[in-house]
This record gives C-alpha cells, structure tokens and sequence, in this order.
C-alpha cells in the first residue's frame, strides 16, 4: 500500500496568515494527488485534484504544487471558514489511500 | 449537479451485517467514466477506502485487503444507486460510513451526507 504521511498533524494560524501544509507519499505517485478539507460533522470536500488544479468553486487563495512523492497545499489569506482538518489522497493505485490529516486551528 | 443520498441502520449487533445504500441523482451508476466508493472514518483508522464498483464494458470491483473477504459492493441498475454489505463486523467496525464518486484522477466527489454505524449489543 502506498502511505501518505502529512505534516504537520496540527497548526496554530491566524486570519490573514499564509499556511502550508506537507503531504509525503512513500512511492512516486505522479501527480495523482488531491486535497480535501472537512469540517466537524461534515463529509470531507474536494479542494484541489492531480496536484495542482482547483476544483470548481474552490477559492483562489487555495492552490496545490508538487509531483513524484512531495506536494503541499497552499492557503494564502486565511479566512475564518478555513479554519478545519485538510487531508491529501493519493489517486495512483488501489488501495486508495489517505493522509492522517492536517488540523488548521485559531 | 450529482447527489448522493445514503440509508442504512446506524447500529448492527456483533458478527451481523453492516448494509448501507447510495441512491445517486445527477449521474449514472453505469456511467463509464466514474466509480462508486465505499470510505469509512474513525478516530483510529482515519480515512479508510473500503472499495468501489463501476462499469466498464463489465461490472468490477476493488477491495480494500482489510475487508476483502467481508465485504459485498453492488450496483443496482434498477434504482440508480448501488450497496454496501459488510459482514461479521465486530466493534472495530464502528465508524462513519461515507459513498462517494470517483472521476478523472480518482478524485472523490461529491460525497453522500455520511452514516455513523455503531457496533453494538
């Protein structure tokens, strides 16, 4: 199984502040990388996929970067919404699998 | 705009089965171009895909390992929707459960609303 390891696990930010977030898999995976935020309650939602592309009504101040087995995930001007878990998955093989999650915290 | 509305119990009783159904609307279970998943999360396991099933040419699935020899997904032409069959779950199974469509570079979206299933006495 291909692992995806997420770093860090938790973050302290500020409305305004410019956040990323790592996200390392243990094989080369091309760019079959996509980035979900979920909320308490909620089921996750697709932000970016393959990478670097923003899913449609997705903010701008999103974006994704990265290939092979080292992306990150952007937000630029973080907004109180934002404030949630953000987890990566890995789309290149089966068993489809996750990070272990990024919490954004006040 | 794709929907995915889920129904099932939310407790089953140790070594019986977990059944869980995704009625989509704004696509087709039979569409060539996505797949239908099964992902579950918990506080100890995370997010973790069960498996999926979609049409191309034939009906497949993929599972998951860890429930491979428990666990049934099927599409239901009839009703636009498709199921998920867990069997002899144990209180390791508790979990909210999730369906959701894959597209292009297995991405999942959208997702259904999620059931909490509780393995329970």
């Amino acid at each position: 199984d291909i692992q995806m390891t997420q770093s860090p696990s938790s973050l302290s930010a500020s409305v305004g502040d410019r956040v990323t977030i790592t996200c390392r898999a243990s094989q080369s995976i091309s760019n079959y990388l996509n980035w979900y935020q979920q909320k308490p309650g909620k089921a996750p939602n697709l932000l970016i996929y393959a990478a670097s592309n923003l899913q449609s009504g997705v903010p701008s101040r999103f974006s994704g970067g990265g290939s092979g087995t080292d992306f990150t995930l952007t937000i630029s001007n973080l907004q109180p919404e934002d404030f949630a878990t953000y987890y990566c998955q890995q789309g290149n093989r089966t068993p489809l699998t996750f990070g272990g999650g990024t919490k954004v915290e006040i | 705009q794709v929907q995915l509305q889920q129904s099932g119990p939310g407790l089953v009783k140790p070594s019986q089965t977990l059944s869980l159904t995704c009625a989509i609307s704004g696509d087709s279970v039979s569409s060539n171009s996505a797949a239908w998943n099964w992902i579950r999360q918990s506080p100890s396991r995370g997010l973790e895909w069960l498996g999926r099933t979609y049409y191309r040419s034939k009906w497949k699935n993929d599972y998951a390992l860890s429930v491979k020899s428990r666990i049934t997904i099927n599409p239901d032409t009839s009703k636009n929707q498709f199921s998920l069959q867990l069997n002899s779950v144990s209180p390791e199974d508790t979990a909210v459960y999730y369906c959701t469509r894959a597209s292009g570079p297995d991405k999942f979206d959208p997702w259904g609303q999620g059931t909490l299933v509780t393995v329970s006495s």
